[in-house]
């Protein structure tokens, strides 16, 4: 079985530049999840959505980041104007999980991050 | 803040050692927990889980022990291997949808 794909691994950009990275989840799977992983500390969660629909991104700075699911596979989240403080890995998950009311004890399975340096 | 979060920010053992990484959780509520592995230029592994329902749980070489009177958790690695080597988060499933919440992790090195 694939595992969860993101592109790029690496990007640098200068602050006030923009940037948008791409998710391809494990096949079949409802529910994505985009994590910012500042260096030094857990992942912290952005946005998740189930099928194309979101569902919870109460943690996402809407200010300036922004993510979509078309279709309810792929994903693209992007960062417009980027900060020195989005410094991070960003990651990618997804899981099988189907909704509210079914309790979430699904595995989440997370893809490889991009790292991202904001000079 | 934080509903979970992690004792010692490092911890080294000797390979063949068992290694015993701790987590501490401030949410009453929290019902399961997951240990995940994190290694360099990867994102987080399941390692094993655990609902509060029980109080321990044992899989390949690890074991989880929950203590809801203290709200604690631990992972025990048994020989520790040199491909142990990793950060290691203990996460709750604290958020209603379904999220998880990771605390700092914990970085396991492994002396040959």
């Amino acid at each position: 079985e694939a595992g969860v794909a993101q592109s790029p691994r690496y990007k640098i950009i200068e602050k006030r530049q923009s940037v948008a990275f791409w998710c391809n989840p494990i096949s079949g799977h409802a529910t994505l999840y985009w994590y910012q992983q500042i260096l030094g500390q857990g992942p912290k969660l952005l946005i998740q959505f189930q099928n194309n629909g979101v569902v919870d991104d109460s943690q996402l700075p809407k200010d300036r980041f922004s993510a979509e699911r078309l279709k309810g596979v792929d994903s693209t989240l992007k960062i417009q104007p980027a900060k020195l403080e989005d410094s991070a890995v960003y990651l990618c998950a997804s899981s099988s999980y189907r909704g509210r009311f079914e309790r979430a004890y699904n595995e989440q399975f997370f893809g490889p991050g991009t790292r991202l340096t904001v000079l | 803040g934080e509903s979970v979060g992690l004792h010692l920010p490092t911890l080294s053992v000797q390979e063949g050692d068992n290694s015993i990484i701790n987590c501490a959780y401030s949410n009453s509520a929290s019902d399961y927990f997951i240990w995940y592995k994190q290694e360099s230029g990867k994102g987080p592994q399941f390692i094993i889980d655990i609902r509060s329902n029980m109080d321990k749980r044992q899989g390949q070489r690890v074991t989880v022990l929950l203590n809801k009177t203290v709200k604690h958790l631990s992972l025990q690695i048994a020989a520790t291997q040199p491909g142990d080597s990793a950060v290691y988060f203990c996460a709750d499933l604290g958020g209603s949808q379904g999220n998880l919440i990771f605390g700092k992790g914990t970085k396991l090195s492994v002396k040959p």
